[in-house]
């Protein structure tokens, strides 16, 4: 069974840096999966903020792909000795606050993303001073 | 980017009842679509993906048709677990984008 947990601060100051980690069990992270970082604000629907892929190799550090507007402020990367994955994100303002949710994409078609299952069960990030 | 819209926004439907969702793509996206249901407090679970393909353990009174750009959900005979938010998701193309949802309340 694949599951999905995520961890990190809960609470963000303004300008400063949303750091979160996925860490992820069941199945190595290497291989035949995108992982993704999926958010919702409260009250609101579902937003794609970015994903990657680790193939295992070791001289692979990770290919990414993230919503355009946050390119800017956004990284997501890899910890293969841990089984984890990441999330960063810079300059944060309070239209970041929302409940953020790793999730698994299983990839049916190579180089192609795919639908999101399982997820873990989401962390409340609130950017307040 | 493709955009996604559900309709209704609320749908009321009494127990028994059947329920149908629909969603849009601003552009084709094949049958590259997934649905999800959301209960409060809860992520999202996967119903169907490939427009049509319920995923594990999934009861047959769910049902998801559709391709190219315009998709429907249909829940046969709701039961009082099935009275959530659903969601329906795209991925034939980055970025990958959902659907505002559509809430699913008693009547």
């Amino acid at each position: 069974q694949v599951l999905l947990q995520e961890s990190g601060p809960g609470l963000v100051q303004p300008s400063g840096t949303l750091s979160l980690t996925c860490a992820v069990s069941g199945v190595s992270i290497g291989g035949n999966s995108w992982w993704s970082w999926v958010r919702q604000p409260p009250g609101k629907g579902l937003e794609w903020i970015g994903e990657i892929f680790y193939s295992g190799q070791v001289s692979h550090t990770g290919s990414t792909n993230y919503q355009p507007y946050l390119k800017s402020r956004i990284t997501i990367s890899v910890d293969k000795s841990k089984n984890q994955f990441s999330l960063k994100l810079t300059s944060v303002t309070a239209a970041d606050t929302a409940v953020y949710y790793c999730a698994r994409e299983t990839i049916i078609r190579r180089g192609w993303p795919s639908w999101f299952d399982p997820w873990g069960l989401g962390t409340l990030v609130t950017v307040s001073s | 980017e493709i955009v996604m819209t559900q309709s209704p926004a609320t749908l009321s439907v009494s127990p028994g009842e059947r329920a149908t969702l629909s969603c849009r793509a601003s552009q084709s996206v094949t049958n590259d679509l997934a649905w999800y249901q959301q209960k409060p407090g809860q992520p999202p679970s996967l119903l169907i993906s490939g427009a049509s393909t319920r995923a594990a353990g999934i009861p047959a009174r769910f049902s998801g048709s559709g391709s190219g750009t315009e998709f429907t959900l249909t829940i046969s005979s709701l039961q009082s677990e099935d009275f959530a938010v659903y969601y329906c998701q795209q991925y034939n193309n980055w970025p990958l984008t959902f659907g505002q949802g559509t809430r699913v309340e008693v009547k």
